[in-house]
């Protein structure tokens, strides 16, 4: 079975500009999370989305969005880039909405987005 | 509220002497705890989880977790370290109502030399 995918998987932007990433999930997961990860903050919950509704945010701006598919595919948007978003962003998928509280997360490889 | 602390933030050892990473996690409710490993330019792998069963957990790549209530511990051990454990490890906690998210420790950098 083919593990989480993301694309891009690297991504250069200038300050002010949009930029979309996606992530299909493990065929049959449905919930889909995402993270970000940077060396001064460590990784972060950014949002997590089951059934195409988002069920659980964390603490970032609403520059950050995302969206679910009914094919359980998702897509994170980050709008007027700054600096401080250069990261690696992670992906994650499960089986089901992690209210089953023993539900594993199988990580993506990541996009790279550096923000000039 | 959950939060969980890596002891230390880097771990030296050499090939085929044991590992141990620290971590300590303090949670108000029955936590749900996990070890990802992160290669260079990889994405996180699921070592183990512990969910309230055994409390001594085996994981993949002959790594282990102990859960100790009593000293809000739980660390990763490893009786022989190989050169492709060299990694980053994190430990993560959740609680079991399921309504907050992941939270990750800051991570431990193995280092494993011949």
């Amino acid at each position: 079975k083919a593990g989480v995918t993301q694309t891009p998987r690297y991504l250069i932007k200038t300050r002010g500009q949009q930029v979309t990433l996606s992530c299909s999930p493990i065929s049959g997961h449905r919930s889909v999370s995402w993270y970000q990860q940077t060396p001064g903050q460590g990784l972060q919950f950014l949002f997590e989305y089951f059934s195409e509704t988002q069920r659980n945010k964390g603490n970032f701006p609403g520059r950050f969005s995302g969206r679910q598919f009914s094919n359980s595919r998702s897509e994170m948007n980050v709008s007027t880039l700054e600096l401080g978003d250069s990261a690696l962003y992670l992906c994650a998928s499960s089986l089901e909405y992690r209210g089953a509280a023993t539900d594993t997360q199988y990580f993506g490889p990541g996009t790279r987005l550096t923000v000039l | 509220a959950q939060s969980v602390t890596q002891l230390d933030s880097h771990v030296s050892v050499s090939e085929g002497t044991p590992v141990l990473l620290r971590c300590n996690y303090s949670s108000s409710y029955s936590p749900s705890l996990f070890w990802y490993v992160q290669h260079p330019n990889k994405g996180l792998q699921l070592l183990l989880k512990y969910t309230s069963a055994a409390t001594l957990v085996k994981g993949i790549n002959g790594f282990e977790a102990e859960f100790k209530k009593s000293e809000t511990s739980f660390h990763l051990t490893k009786p022989s370290a190989h050169m492709s454990d060299a990694a980053e490890y994190f430990c993560v906690v959740s609680d079991r109502r399921g309504t907050d998210k992941l939270i990750f420790g800051t991570g431990t950098r193995l280092q494993v030399f011949p």
